[in-house]
């Protein structure tokens, strides 16, 4: 099956914990992105990605890194130093050119104890 | 930069009538607005989207129309089914960088069968 996957679904974080979570597409998409989700409120970008090795800052960057050694693979760390991270996580890709989609995976939902 | 309002934030309609969602955009320079459809727990699912060369664009029960002048496009779903019950988010976007995309807040339809 082609598609994004994200895992964990369920994450749940301790004060003052880094946490990571995968996102893995397998379309050949060249550019990933990480959204987050809060209720009532649309999608914002954290994070994106247009090749390997090189990636931007979103709108809301702050408290949150992320890595891009391999194409397929994106992950987005929450840091200790993102005071409010409880939210829904959503990946995303795209094939590179203009006028493409982007497709989201499943999400990850995190939560702090 | 964009700015994407949705309207309305919930919407209640009985199965078999039509649905309407409308968003409007800030910035003249988009030309790409894709819909999404998203269900409780999952990540959003393209549904339709329309370029700003074309005016209105139709998939079976789904129609998207699209007012370049005004800045405004909408979401037309006819023959609703309880299966349609959703999270409706619109996007806009310049073709020119597809990692711009600006979602609208949200639109929560309920069918009632």
């Amino acid at each position: 099956d082609g598609g994004i996957t994200q895992s964990p679904k369920y994450l749940f974080r301790k004060e003052g914990q880094n946490v990571t979570l995968s996102c893995e597409q397998n379309l050949n998409h060249d550019a990933m992105y990480w959204y987050r989700q809060d209720p009532g409120q649309g999608l914002r970008l954290i994070y994106y990605s247009q090749i390997v090795n090189d990636f931007q800052k979103g709108d809301i960057a702050e408290g949150y890194s992320v890595s891009r050694e391999k194409k397929e693979s994106f992950p987005l760390t929450v840091t200790s130093a993102q005071k409010n991270p409880t939210a829904f996580y959503l990946c995303a890709s795209r094939r590179q050119g203009l006028g493409e989609t982007q497709y989201f995976g499943p999400g990850t939902r995190l939560l702090v104890l | 930069g964009e700015n994407v309002e949705q309207h309305p934030s919930t919407l209640s309609v009985q199965e078999g009538d039509s649905a309407v969602i409308k968003c409007t955009y800030s910035d003249s320079a988009s030309n790409y607005f894709p819909w999404y459809k998203q269900e409780l727990g999952k990540g959003p699912q393209l549904i339709i989207d329309i370029r700003s060369n074309v005016g209105e664009k139709k998939d079976q029960r789904i129609a998207v129309t699209l007012n370049k002048t005004a800045k405004h496009f909408s979401l037309h779903i006819t023959e609703t089914q309880p299966e349609d019950s959703a999270v409706y988010f619109c996007a806009a976007t310049p073709i020119s960088n597809n990692n711009d995309m600006r979602f609208g807040a949200g639109t929560r339809l309920t069918v009632k069968p």
